[in-house]
């Protein structure tokens, strides 16, 4: 079975500063996908950044970047220039072709001023 | 485009009463739809799925029950409310590159 683990339920940031959201995996599926996804106080589910697994090349959008280590089976989130707005609980999520969708636990990011 | 409502965004309830969330998908035609469960502060939990009109899979056993009447239409509901079934229930289609598109969610508390 797929599971998903996020070993930091919480952490905290300061403004403009990176910081880098831990996310390891088990699976026997080599073709598969990796997400972000942010929930802030509103609580609606935003993605934020998605990775496949056959691409070597880590994902990049803006200030969000992946580490991604396919056989280590790690996917971090770094959040550079870390800003108000990006406090929310963020949770690590895997999906493959034969399965759905599996979360981690989820972060809990606390970006302050 | 492709747009997911789900409804009503609160609602409290009394125990022993019943219940009806409803999530439609709009601009896609034969999604598979999900319904999560989310305790405060914690993960989501899976608890139906269903990838056609009228076919229905069931993650955990438990006190709610799921319905697929239409291509695009997915119904959670529960005939007696337990307090345990007090939480945040998320509506989620697939999209084409495997996200999920989640609906903003209904936030049910039950009395």
């Amino acid at each position: 079975a797929q599971t998903v683990t996020q070993s930091q339920p919480e952490m905290s940031v300061q403004e403009a500063e990176t910081v880098t959201l831990s996310c390891t995996y088990d699976t026997s599926e080599n073709n598969y996908y990796l997400f972000w996804y942010k929930q802030p106080p509103s609580r609606q589910m935003i993605l934020v950044i998605r990775q496949e697994a056959y691409k070597q090349q880590n994902a990049t959008e803006n200030r969000f970047s992946v580490n991604f280590q396919k056989a280590a089976k790690s996917f971090s989130l770094k959040i550079s220039d870390s800003q108000l707005g990006d406090t929310a609980m963020y949770f690590c999520a895997f999906i493959s072709v034969r399965n759905d969708m599996r979360f981690g636990a989820g972060t809990r990011l606390t970006v302050k001023p | 485009s492709q747009t997911i409502h789900q409804w009503p965004a609160t609602l409290v309830q009394p125990v022993g009463s019943p219940l009806s969330l409803e999530c439609t998908v709009e601009g896609t035609s034969n999604p598979n739809l999900y319904w999560y469960r989310q305790a405060a502060g914690r993960g989501l939990q899976l608890l139906f799925y269903s990838v056609g009109i009228g076919q229905i899979s069931s993650e955990v056993p438990q006190n709610l029950s799921a319905s697929r009447p239409q291509d695009r239409q997915f119904i959670l509901s529960s005939k007696k409310l337990l307090l345990s079934d007090s939480g945040f229930y998320l509506c989620a289609w697939t999209a084409e590159n495997y996200g999920y598109t989640f609906g903003s969610g209904t936030r049910l508390t039950v009395v």
